[in-house]
């Protein structure tokens, strides 16, 4: 089965650059998705297919992806942007949605 | 608005069965596929079933197919999770999502808050 894997942890002082990768074989011919859940709440989706924004996402969030890895990105940290992040994929070779393994964000 | 009302999580034990629903309102039901994903606490996230807009096909993960069935009322606007010869290990939070599109393949745009499933002796 497909599988993502994720660093376990990210830190990050305020405003700087915070980079989380996925990675995954081939994963760059893959529409990858990235979602972010707040400690007690229910996951948001933040990036569709690799690099898209849903309405009201700041642009402080990006994605890219390319290779065996994809990345999400969030510019000017924020103490808001503490949380799990997870990325997803749908694998069409067994018909199975495949989500990361998660990285917890945490802003120093 | 999107609303997604999940309900039927309780404690059970190993063996039993358990149907959960989802009640959908703020969009127009039969136009999307519909999810059920889970999150065993302290853990991430696991997809567990994917029904598309008429409700075949039907997908599953293979930690639950043969066990659990997706299936939904489009009159009613309600998605269901019945789950048959449950384990220790299917407890967790289950979240009813809603597909962005009508059929496999799409990124997931709105979910509920989650019902609690504990399967336990």
């Amino acid at each position: 089965s497909y599988v993502l894997t994720q660093p376990p942890s990210v830190s990050v002082a305020p405003g700087k650059t915070a980079r989380i990768s996925c990675g995954g074989n081939n994963i760059g011919s893959k529409a990858v998705h990235w979602y972010q859940q707040k400690p007690g709440q229910a996951p948001v989706l933040v990036i569709w297919h690799d690099s898209d924004r849903p309405s009201g996402i700041p642009d402080r969030l990006s994605g890219s992806n390319s290779g065996d890895t994809a990345t999400l990105t969030i510019s000017r940290v924020e103490a808001g942007d503490e949380a799990d992040y997870y990325c997803q994929v749908w694998d069409s070779s067994s018909d199975h949605y495949v989500f990361g393994t998660g990285t917890k964000v945490t802003v120093l | 608005e999107v609303q997604l009302i999940e309900s039927g999580g309780v404690v059970v034990q190993p063996g039993e069965s358990l149907r959960l629903s989802c009640a959908a309102s703020g969009f127009t039901f039969d136009g999307y596929a519909m999810h059920w994903v889970r999150q065993a606490p302290g853990k991430g996230l696991e997809w567990v079933a994917l029904i598309t807009w008429d409700g075949d096909p039907t997908y599953y993960a293979d930690s639950v197919k043969g066990r659990f069935t997706i299936s939904r009322d489009n009159g009613k606007d309600s998605l269901y999770l019945l789950m048959n010869s449950l384990r220790v290990g299917d407890t967790a939070l289950y979240y009813c999502v809603k597909d962005m599109g009508a059929v496999a393949g799409n990124p997931f745009d709105s979910w509920g808050q989650g019902t609690l499933v504990s399967v336990s002796t």
